[in-house]
């Protein structure tokens, strides 16, 4: 079965700082998407990747898929405290639309 | 985006009694709905996962007379948590997805079993 690794499982940076959160799969990744979760709320879709290679930026967070589709990296830049929160890495599994986590990263942003 | 509305947000329950919660996704129709669990300051734990019209597949661990999930159209799954015990108060998350495309998330439904 697939797993998605995700590192490291916490994280707290100074406000300001940069930062990197990887997601690893043992399978090449068709899709991969990633959420933020603040806890006891719901998750919110951030992005999603498909291609090899590709990258997408959405305000001061980025996000990319290596060529060989078995890793994704998450980068923040000049993080804020309202980063903070689980961020968790979800991919499909198969071709019955189902989709599995990575086990999150919880960021704390110090200000 | 599209929105899924979980309801209730908050339930709070006598032991032995059930709780149904409802996922509906208002604007689109969803292939697939997923029931999660999350303990607090942990990640997400899938329950089960279920495609309309058919039964639900559950996750290893959990139990299916216990967590009923029924997914009669494309746009509502319920989760009725049967004979509750204290043990079953968590937060409760679903998911919809529609085809092949990212899944939408409720705002979670906190369980309180007294």
């Amino acid at each position: 079965s697939q797993e998605l690794e995700q590192s490291p499982q916490s994280l707290i940076v100074q406000e300001g700082k940069n930062l990197t959160i990887n997601c690893t799969s043992s399978k090449t990744l068709y899709g991969l998407y990633w959420y933020k979760q603040k806890y006891g709320e719901g998750l919110i879709f951030l992005m999603m990747l498909q291609k090899g290679g590709e990258e997408k930026s959405h305000e001061k967070i980025t996000a990319k898929l290596d060529e060989k589709k078995q890793q994704s990296s998450l980068h923040i830049t000049a993080s804020q405290p309202s980063h903070a929160g689980i961020y968790l890495c979800g991919a499909d599994i198969g071709y019955n639309n189902d989709m599995r986590f990575g086990a999150g990263t919880r960021l704390t942003v110090k200000p | 985006g599209a929105v899924v509305s979980q309801h209730p947000s908050r339930v709070i329950c006598k032991s032995g009694t059930s709780v149904k919660i409802e996922c509906r996704s208002l604007d689109f129709q969803a292939t697939t709905m997923f029931w999660y669990r999350q303990f607090p300051k942990q990640s997400l734990m899938l329950m089960a996962t279920s495609n309309e019209g058919s039964k639900a597949t559950y996750e290893q661990g959990v139990e299916k007379d216990k967590f009923l999930i029924n997914h009669a159209s494309l746009t509502l799954s319920t989760l009725t948590v049967t004979s509750a015990h204290p043990e079953d108060s968590s937060f409760y998350i679903c998911s919809a997805r529609p085809w092949n495309t990212e899944a939408f998330f409720g705002q979670g439904t906190r369980l309180t079993v007294v």
